[in-house]
């Protein structure tokens, strides 16, 4: 079974200052997606990364999936409070697995 | 509004009353999929549907039911709650459940099992 590990369970950081969680596979991911999760919500989908190598920016952030498809990073430049939140990676195609998450707090 | 809708939001039950969670979707998406998140083990999927009449097992089946009998339509059955059944549950629907479509989840429902 493939597990999704994500580190560091949790972060806390000064506005303005840069940070990046990862995703690892213990097996090769056939495509990985990102959510942000605020308290109260559902998991919101940031961005979808399918090929080896792929980069994908979304304004401040930056995703990036490993060239053997087994790793996944996502990078903030100068967070901001707004970014608070628990940041989940999934992988599958109607079968889902999710990691437990970077749990994500911007101090201002 | 597209939307993703659960009900209730919130319940709590006790142990062996059989209850079900309601979650209703209005953008005509053909996947539809329920998870629970408990703290330290992230979401996990419990049952997911491909299309009407088509349902099958995510990681955490056991203790839970479904059904698909119209397209918006994806209700959760526990036919007789246990306390390990304490948890947060999401339902999520995209357009065919594949990894270039968007997963929508709603809100949650929070449900507690004494």
């Amino acid at each position: 079974t493939q597990l999704l590990e994500q580190s560091p369970q949790f972060l806390s950081i000064q506005e303005g200052e840069n940070l990046t969680v990862y995703c690892n596979s213990s097996s090769v991911f056939s495509s990985l997606q990102w959510y942000r999760q605020e308290p109260g919500e559902g998991p919101v989908l940031l961005v979808t990364v399918v090929t080896g190598g792929e980069v994908k920016k979304l304004k401040r952030l930056t995703f990036q999936f490993g060239d053997a498809r087994k790793d996944s990073s996502l990078h903030i430049t100068a967070a901001q409070t707004g970014d608070t939140g628990l940041y989940l990676c999934a992988s599958g195609t109607y079968k889902y697995i999710f990691g437990t998450g970077t749990r994500l707090k911007v101090l201002a | 509004e597209a939307q993703v809708t659960q009900n209730p939001r919130y319940l709590i039950t006790v142990t062996g009353k059989k209850l079900t969670v309601t979650c209703s979707q209005n953008m005509n998406h053909e996947y539809m999929s329920w998870y629970r998140q408990d703290p330290g083990l992230g979401l996990r999927q419990i049952y997911y549907s491909m299309n009407v009449e088509a349902t099958d097992k995510g990681d955490v089946p056991e203790g839970y039911k479904v059904s698909r009998k119209e397209k918006r339509n994806f209700p959760l059955i526990l036919e007789s709650p246990s306390p390990n059944q304490t948890s947060l549950y999401f339902c999520a629907s995209s357009l065919f459940g594949t990894v270039t479509d968007t997963q929508y989840f709603g809100p949650g429902t929070r449900l507690t099992v004494l």
